[in-house]
């Protein structure tokens, strides 16, 4: 396993309640993104970083921010929760030419 | 607009035969290609990719073909096997980007 580690595993929350989700990685791998799966969707790109401080959005970052201040570590920050934003959110980590590996998921549940 | 599609939800094979999987894409400005696997409860697992300077990559059981004039690609296994039951997603990206485009996945079920 690429050494990614992502948490909680699993979080039950309530709306409007702030939720942040940690990626560590183990690899120094330049590149790491944060993806939701959704049935009916595969995975979307929330948002990905390409360096310490350089974050940049994906095609669903609406509601979500991130912040990246040490290559090993990946925030994803849900400032207000909402029940649609109740999924499985996927922390992947690349270098260059490389295929992205992904954590085993985070299952967050919004009430 | 889902630019990649895999539009066959799931797929049934029995063991030692050949499994197809099949994805479409939109955007011509995509040129490398990648499958993943994934088990419940588990992160996608890289498991091929291509470029499109190829059209065929071969790794094992796995091999996939890339048809850019019709803008589809398929991942055949060969002989299946029932570990290889699985979700498995197709994905795109293009050179000027570090992003990848997942399609929607296809179950894959083999029975012995």
């Amino acid at each position: 396993d690429a050494g990614i580690t992502q948490s909680p595993r699993h979080k039950v929350t309530e709306t409007g309640t702030p939720v942040t989700l940690r990626c560590h990685q183990t690899e120094n791998h330049r590149y790491m993104y944060w993806y939701r799966q959704d049935p009916g969707h595969g995975l979307r790109l929330i948002h990905y970083s390409y360096g310490v401080k350089d974050t940049d959005k994906g095609e669903v970052s609406d509601g979500y921010s991130v912040s990246r201040s040490k290559t090993e570590d990946f925030l994803l920050t849900l400032e207000s929760a909402t029940s649609s934003q109740t999924s499985v959110y996927f922390c992947a980590i690349s270098d260059y030419s490389m295929p992205q590996h992904f954590g085993d998921g985070t299952r967050l549940s919004i009430l | 607009d889902q630019q990649v599609k895999q539009n066959s939800p799931s797929l049934s094979v029995q063991e030692g035969r050949i499994s197809i999987l099949n994805c479409d894409y939109t955007n011509s400005m995509f040129d490398y290609f990648l499958w993943y696997k994934k088990y419940p409860a588990e992160g996608p697992t890289f498991l091929i990719s291509i470029s499109s300077i190829k059209d065929k990559n071969e790794d094992g059981r796995f091999t996939v073909f890339l048809n850019k004039s019709a803008k589809h690609l398929s991942l055949h296994i060969v002989p299946s096997q029932p570990g290889d039951s699985a979700v498995y997603f197709c994905a795109a990206s293009a050179s000027n980007t570090d992003k990848l485009i997942f399609g929607t996945g296809t179950r894959l079920q083999v029975f012995p």
